[in-house]
């Protein structure tokens, strides 16, 4: 059973830091990984995409992979109430698979 | 997003009805897939294709089929609905596999079984 584990939170960070969302996952054959964030009453909405060892930046989101320690990361800078979501981590696995593992998601609240 | 529409966007029915969920991409995308989201247990997969007329179950199947007559419809019906498939469901598409290919999803449908 491939598993995503994720912290449900809620993680509340002020206005303005930095916020880190965590992720691993079981299946050691894994290489794509996804973060979606969703809004309450909203679908998932891609926001970042890694599938090599290191970081990855975009904007003020960073994602972070450790393919050794089956451990992805997304760093979120400057943190603002509107990036007040739930964000979900996704996992495909092997170059053959389609099917992506969702975990259950991270509630992040942002204070002003 | 990837251009797809679902229907009904809202749904209220009785137990024991036949309910069918529309999903319809305009982007030529192989992969389709029917999930549902439930309070403390997140996206669950109910039913996914890999092609016209090829579709396969996912982890929550039971009390659900799927049709996929043309590439851009996919179709998830509940035979007989019942309380526990209220829910709300989402439909993705996804280009192709392998490396640093995601999912894009509808609005979805907010379905509830009275």
């Amino acid at each position: 059973q491939k598993e995503v584990e994720q912290n449900s939170g809620p993680l509340s960070v002020p206005e303005g830091a930095i916020a880190s969302l965590n992720c691993t996952y079981s299946d050691r054959v894994s290489q794509s990984f996804f973060w979606y964030r969703q809004y309450s009453g909203k679908s998932p909405e891609l926001i970042m995409s890694i599938y090599s060892n290191g970081d990855k930046e975009d904007g003020r989101f960073t994602a972070q992979l450790n393919k050794a320690s089956q451990y992805v990361s997304l760093l979120i800078r400057d943190s603002q109430p509107s990036d007040s979501a739930t964000y979900l981590c996704a996992v495909s696995s092997g170059t053959g698979s389609y099917q992506l593992t969702f975990g259950k998601g991270t509630k992040l609240s942002v204070i002003p | 997003d990837a251009g797809i529409t679902q229907s009904p966007r809202h749904k209220v029915t009785e137990t024991g009805t036949p309910v069918t969920l529309r999903c319809h991409q305009t982007e030529n995308h192989r992969y389709m897939y029917w999930y549902r989201q439930d309070p403390g247990h997140g996206l669950r997969l109910i039913h996914y294709s890999y092609g016209v007329k090829d579709t396969d179950k996912g982890e929550v199947s039971d009390g659900y089929s799927v049709s996929r007559s043309k590439t851009e419809d996919f179709l998830l019906t509940l035979e007989s609905a019942t309380s526990s498939q209220t829910s709300v469901y989402f439909c993705a598409t996804q280009m192709g596999q392998g490396l640093n290919q995601p999912q894009h999803f509808g609005d979805g449908t907010r379905l509830s079984i009275l």
